[in-house]
């Protein structure tokens, strides 16, 4: 059962304008999420992450919402620029319990310049 | 700056044979991990560690082994590789210190089964 989910494989953007990426979990147990960014042929990198306690954490130009009821979280970047274009991954942990990392399926995302 | 090193970028392996993917990390860190990629489903975890010694199985542990014995190196063993194993590897390490952490990923190893 696939515990995090991106239901979107694919995403293009105009360059400037905004990208919204989306992910839904289902297990509650869950406190701590990220946002990895990977390009093909390089492993994933540490974009942004939020805790359970927020609903929200900003990182200039990348912005991750955190809906708990939901089960959602998703990741805003603006403004989208070419160089954003890449695979992202969501991933989801307990960090009070075993510390691994559950990941999604990802999203690719094309910025059209 | 944490590393994480992945001794191979790519491997061509023979069905049958025994193959090591060797991950070593600088950064004292408690936990490492190896996940497998495939187009459409994501980053799989095979299996983690969360000290020396000690392993878990992941998600898909199936026809693979791992090793650690030293903190900063985590090894994958496929016991007998199938072209179904043809896939990018990725290990990764992340700390136990404070609740909420990230895990950094090597570069990956491509692994061809023929």
């Amino acid at each position: 059962d696939q515990q995090v989910k991106q239901n979107s494989p694919s995403l293009s953007v105009q360059e400037g304008r905004i990208s919204i990426l989306n992910c839904d979990y289902t297990n509650s147990m869950f406190d701590y999420f990220l946002w990895y960014k990977k390009y093909p042929a390089e492993g994933p990198t540490f974009l942004i992450s939020i805790s359970s306690i927020k609903d929200k954490n900003e990182d200039g130009r990348f912005t991750v919402f955190l809906n708990k009821s939901a089960k959602h979280l998703s990741l805003h970047i603006v403004p989208s620029q070419p160089g954003d274009s890449a695979v992202y991954f969501c991933a989801a942990s307990r960090a009070r319990g075993t510390y691994k990392y559950i990941f999604g399926t990802g999203t690719r995302l094309k910025v059209l310049a | 700056d944490v590393k994480v090193t992945q001794s191979s970028r790519y491997l061509v392996k023979r069905t049958g044979e025994k193959v090591f993917l060797e991950c070593v990390q600088d950064m004292d860190h408690e936990n490492m991990f190896w996940y497998r990629q495939d187009p459409g489903l994501g980053l799989r975890l095979i299996y983690f560690s969360y000290d020396v010694k000690m392993k878990e199985k992941g998600d898909i542990p199936e026809g693979y082994s791992v090793s650690r014995e030293k903190k900063e190196r985590f090894s994958l063993i496929l016991e007998s590789a199938s072209t179904n194993q043809t896939s990018m590897y990725l290990c990764a390490s992340s700390s136990k210190q404070g609740l909420d952490t990230e895990a950094f990923f090597g570069q990956g190893t491509r692994l061809t089964v023929v």
